[in-house]
Protein backbone atom coordinates (compact mmCIF):
# COMPACT_ATOMS: atom_id res chain seq x y z
CA UNK A 1 0.00 0.00 0.00
CA UNK A 2 2.00 3.06 -1.11
CA UNK A 3 1.99 6.42 1.16
CA UNK A 4 0.81 9.64 0.10
CA UNK A 5 2.34 10.32 -3.34
CA UNK A 6 3.08 13.96 -4.71
CA UNK A 7 4.51 15.35 -7.81
CA UNK A 8 6.95 16.47 -9.12
CA UNK A 9 9.23 16.43 -5.81
CA UNK A 10 11.23 20.14 -6.82
CA UNK A 11 9.43 22.62 -9.51
CA UNK A 12 10.96 25.35 -10.66
CA UNK A 13 9.16 28.34 -12.00
CA UNK A 14 9.85 31.40 -13.40
CA UNK A 15 7.14 34.69 -11.61
CA UNK A 16 4.18 35.45 -13.66
CA UNK A 17 4.64 31.46 -14.38
CA UNK A 18 1.63 28.69 -13.18
CA UNK A 19 2.38 25.99 -10.39
CA UNK A 20 0.37 22.59 -10.28
CA UNK A 21 1.04 20.71 -7.33
CA UNK A 22 -0.15 17.19 -6.94
CA UNK A 23 -1.32 14.75 -4.42
CA UNK A 24 -2.75 11.13 -4.61
CA UNK A 25 -4.13 10.19 -1.48
CA UNK A 26 -3.52 6.85 0.15
CA UNK A 27 -5.94 3.82 -1.11
CA UNK A 28 -8.89 4.18 0.95
CA UNK A 29 -8.37 7.88 2.26
CA UNK A 30 -10.61 10.49 1.04
CA UNK A 31 -10.07 13.37 2.70
CA UNK A 32 -6.86 15.28 1.73
CA UNK A 33 -5.12 17.96 3.68
CA UNK A 34 -2.64 20.59 2.00
CA UNK A 35 -0.29 22.64 4.22
CA UNK A 36 2.85 25.09 3.28
CA UNK A 37 6.05 25.40 5.17
CA UNK A 38 7.94 28.40 4.63
CA UNK A 39 11.73 28.46 5.15
CA UNK A 40 12.61 28.31 9.12
CA UNK A 41 8.83 27.96 9.77
CA UNK A 42 6.67 25.48 11.12
CA UNK A 43 3.28 24.03 8.87
CA UNK A 44 0.79 25.92 7.89
CA UNK A 45 -2.58 24.92 6.98
CA UNK A 46 -4.16 25.09 3.69
CA UNK A 47 -7.18 23.36 2.60
CA UNK A 48 -8.86 20.46 3.25
CA UNK A 49 -10.60 18.72 0.79
CA UNK A 50 -12.91 15.59 0.47
CA UNK A 51 -13.69 14.27 -2.82
CA UNK A 52 -14.96 17.34 -4.93
CA UNK A 53 -15.83 19.14 -2.33
CA UNK A 54 -13.83 21.97 -0.17
CA UNK A 55 -14.09 21.12 3.47
CA UNK A 56 -12.58 24.38 4.92
CA UNK A 57 -9.98 26.61 2.77
CA UNK A 58 -9.44 29.42 5.92
CA UNK A 59 -5.64 28.86 5.13
CA UNK A 60 -5.98 29.66 1.56
CA UNK A 61 -4.76 32.89 -0.06
CA UNK A 62 -7.44 34.75 -1.47
CA UNK A 63 -5.91 35.38 -5.02
CA UNK A 64 -4.13 33.46 -7.28
CA UNK A 65 -4.48 30.11 -5.13
CA UNK A 66 -7.12 27.24 -5.72
CA UNK A 67 -7.14 23.35 -5.01
CA UNK A 68 -9.18 20.61 -6.03
CA UNK A 69 -10.13 16.92 -5.47
CA UNK A 70 -11.91 15.73 -8.50
CA UNK A 71 -13.69 12.07 -8.45
CA UNK A 72 -11.52 10.77 -10.40
CA UNK A 73 -7.88 11.95 -10.28
CA UNK A 74 -5.04 13.24 -7.43
CA UNK A 75 -6.37 16.36 -5.83
CA UNK A 76 -4.29 19.63 -7.24
CA UNK A 77 -2.68 23.03 -5.51
CA UNK A 78 -2.62 25.46 -8.20
CA UNK A 79 -0.59 29.05 -7.82
CA UNK A 80 -1.46 30.82 -11.08
CA UNK A 81 1.17 33.59 -11.67
CA UNK A 82 3.72 32.89 -8.90
CA UNK A 83 5.81 35.01 -6.74
CA UNK A 84 8.79 34.82 -4.83
CA UNK A 85 7.16 34.60 -1.98
CA UNK A 86 5.17 31.99 -3.10
CA UNK A 87 8.66 29.36 -2.33
CA UNK A 88 8.24 27.02 -0.30
CA UNK A 89 7.60 23.30 0.37
CA UNK A 90 3.91 21.86 0.02
CA UNK A 91 2.50 19.07 1.94
CA UNK A 92 -0.52 16.76 1.19
CA UNK A 93 -2.15 14.80 3.59
CA UNK A 94 -4.55 12.23 3.73
CA UNK A 95 -7.40 10.25 6.07
CA UNK A 96 -9.77 7.57 5.90
CA UNK A 97 -12.25 9.94 7.56
CA UNK A 98 -12.52 13.21 9.46
CA UNK A 99 -11.93 12.27 12.79
CA UNK A 100 -8.70 10.31 11.79
CA UNK A 101 -5.13 10.96 12.04
CA UNK A 102 -3.37 12.08 9.17
CA UNK A 103 -0.41 10.75 7.05
CA UNK A 104 1.87 13.29 5.11
CA UNK A 105 3.09 12.62 1.91
CA UNK A 106 7.13 14.13 1.07
CA UNK A 107 6.20 17.30 -0.22
CA UNK A 108 6.87 19.35 -3.47
CA UNK A 109 9.45 22.30 -2.67
CA UNK A 110 8.38 24.87 -5.22
CA UNK A 111 11.03 27.72 -6.43
CA UNK A 112 10.69 30.88 -7.99
CA UNK A 113 13.05 32.47 -9.69
CA UNK B 1 -0.69 34.91 15.91
CA UNK B 2 1.36 32.40 17.15
CA UNK B 3 -0.73 30.36 18.84
CA UNK B 4 1.46 27.13 19.50
CA UNK B 5 4.72 28.23 20.35
CA UNK B 6 8.34 25.82 20.28
CA UNK B 7 10.77 28.66 21.79
CA UNK B 8 13.85 26.58 21.07
CA UNK B 9 15.03 26.32 17.55
CA UNK B 10 17.26 23.51 18.44
CA UNK B 11 18.35 21.32 21.52
CA UNK B 12 21.75 19.13 21.28
CA UNK B 13 21.63 15.80 23.51
CA UNK B 14 23.98 13.18 24.10
CA UNK B 15 23.16 9.80 23.31
CA UNK B 16 21.66 7.76 25.60
CA UNK B 17 20.44 10.39 27.90
CA UNK B 18 17.14 12.21 27.82
CA UNK B 19 15.57 14.59 24.99
CA UNK B 20 13.18 16.86 26.74
CA UNK B 21 11.25 19.45 23.93
CA UNK B 22 8.81 21.84 24.50
CA UNK B 23 5.57 23.41 23.54
CA UNK B 24 3.58 26.43 24.55
CA UNK B 25 0.09 26.93 23.20
CA UNK B 26 -2.55 29.90 23.78
CA UNK B 27 -5.93 28.44 22.20
CA UNK B 28 -7.56 26.83 25.05
CA UNK B 29 -10.31 25.44 22.85
CA UNK B 30 -6.96 23.19 21.77
CA UNK B 31 -8.37 19.78 22.94
CA UNK B 32 -5.91 17.09 20.94
CA UNK B 33 -2.30 17.35 20.48
CA UNK B 34 0.16 15.63 18.55
CA UNK B 35 3.90 15.15 17.87
CA UNK B 36 5.96 14.89 14.54
CA UNK B 37 9.18 13.59 13.48
CA UNK B 38 10.62 15.47 10.46
CA UNK B 39 14.05 14.60 8.30
CA UNK B 40 15.12 17.17 5.70
CA UNK B 41 13.31 16.30 2.14
CA UNK B 42 10.62 14.53 3.89
CA UNK B 43 7.34 15.03 5.01
CA UNK B 44 6.31 14.59 8.44
CA UNK B 45 5.87 10.78 10.72
CA UNK B 46 3.41 11.14 13.73
CA UNK B 47 5.20 10.13 16.60
CA UNK B 48 2.56 10.59 19.50
CA UNK B 49 -0.34 12.33 20.50
CA UNK B 50 -2.33 13.31 24.02
CA UNK B 51 -6.12 14.01 24.60
CA UNK B 52 -6.38 17.01 26.90
CA UNK B 53 -8.73 14.68 29.09
CA UNK B 54 -5.13 13.18 29.60
CA UNK B 55 -1.58 14.40 31.51
CA UNK B 56 0.14 11.95 30.34
CA UNK B 57 0.96 9.16 27.48
CA UNK B 58 3.54 6.55 26.82
CA UNK B 59 4.64 4.78 23.87
CA UNK B 60 7.81 2.85 24.00
CA UNK B 61 10.88 5.87 24.31
CA UNK B 62 8.61 8.12 23.80
CA UNK B 63 6.25 10.71 26.64
CA UNK B 64 4.17 13.20 25.93
CA UNK B 65 3.19 15.52 29.28
CA UNK B 66 0.64 18.15 29.18
CA UNK B 67 0.12 20.61 31.81
CA UNK B 68 -3.55 21.93 31.07
CA UNK B 69 -3.65 24.73 33.45
CA UNK B 70 0.23 26.20 32.14
CA UNK B 71 -0.65 25.34 28.55
CA UNK B 72 2.27 23.57 28.13
CA UNK B 73 3.64 20.35 26.87
CA UNK B 74 6.76 18.56 26.37
CA UNK B 75 7.83 15.38 24.51
CA UNK B 76 10.68 13.15 26.04
CA UNK B 77 12.63 11.03 24.55
CA UNK B 78 15.03 8.43 26.62
CA UNK B 79 16.88 7.08 26.01
CA UNK B 80 17.30 9.59 22.90
CA UNK B 81 19.39 7.63 19.81
CA UNK B 82 21.35 8.81 17.18
CA UNK B 83 18.17 8.21 14.82
CA UNK B 84 16.17 10.21 16.86
CA UNK B 85 18.32 13.66 15.10
CA UNK B 86 15.41 15.32 13.35
CA UNK B 87 13.22 18.24 13.71
CA UNK B 88 10.37 17.87 15.71
CA UNK B 89 6.99 19.45 15.73
CA UNK B 90 4.32 20.16 18.22
CA UNK B 91 0.84 20.52 16.78
CA UNK B 92 -2.83 20.90 17.81
CA UNK B 93 -6.54 20.78 16.88
CA UNK B 94 -9.76 21.64 18.23
CA UNK B 95 -12.89 19.86 18.85
CA UNK B 96 -14.03 19.08 15.14
CA UNK B 97 -11.38 20.67 13.44
CA UNK B 98 -9.78 18.87 11.03
CA UNK B 99 -6.51 21.06 10.57
CA UNK B 100 -3.71 21.47 12.51
CA UNK B 101 -1.90 23.82 13.86
CA UNK B 102 2.14 24.02 14.25
CA UNK B 103 4.96 25.25 16.16
CA UNK B 104 7.63 26.33 14.42
CA UNK B 105 9.55 22.88 14.95
CA UNK B 106 12.74 22.47 17.35
CA UNK B 107 15.76 20.63 15.03
CA UNK B 108 17.11 17.63 17.71
CA UNK B 109 20.59 16.53 17.54
CA UNK B 110 21.83 13.83 19.76
CA UNK B 111 25.72 13.20 20.12
CA UNK B 112 27.54 9.78 20.29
Amino acid sequence: NAGVMQNPRHLVRRRGQEARLRCSPMKGHSHVYWYRQLPEEGLKFMVYLQKENIIDESGMPKERFSAEFPKEGPSILRIQQVVRGDSAAYFCASSPRADYGYTFGSGTRLTVV
Amino acid sequence: DQQVKQNSPSLSVQEGRISILNCDYTNSMFDYFLWYKKYPAEGPTFLISISSIKDKNEDGRFTVFLNKSAKHLSLHIVPSQPGDSAVYFCAANGVGAQKLVFGQGTRLTINP
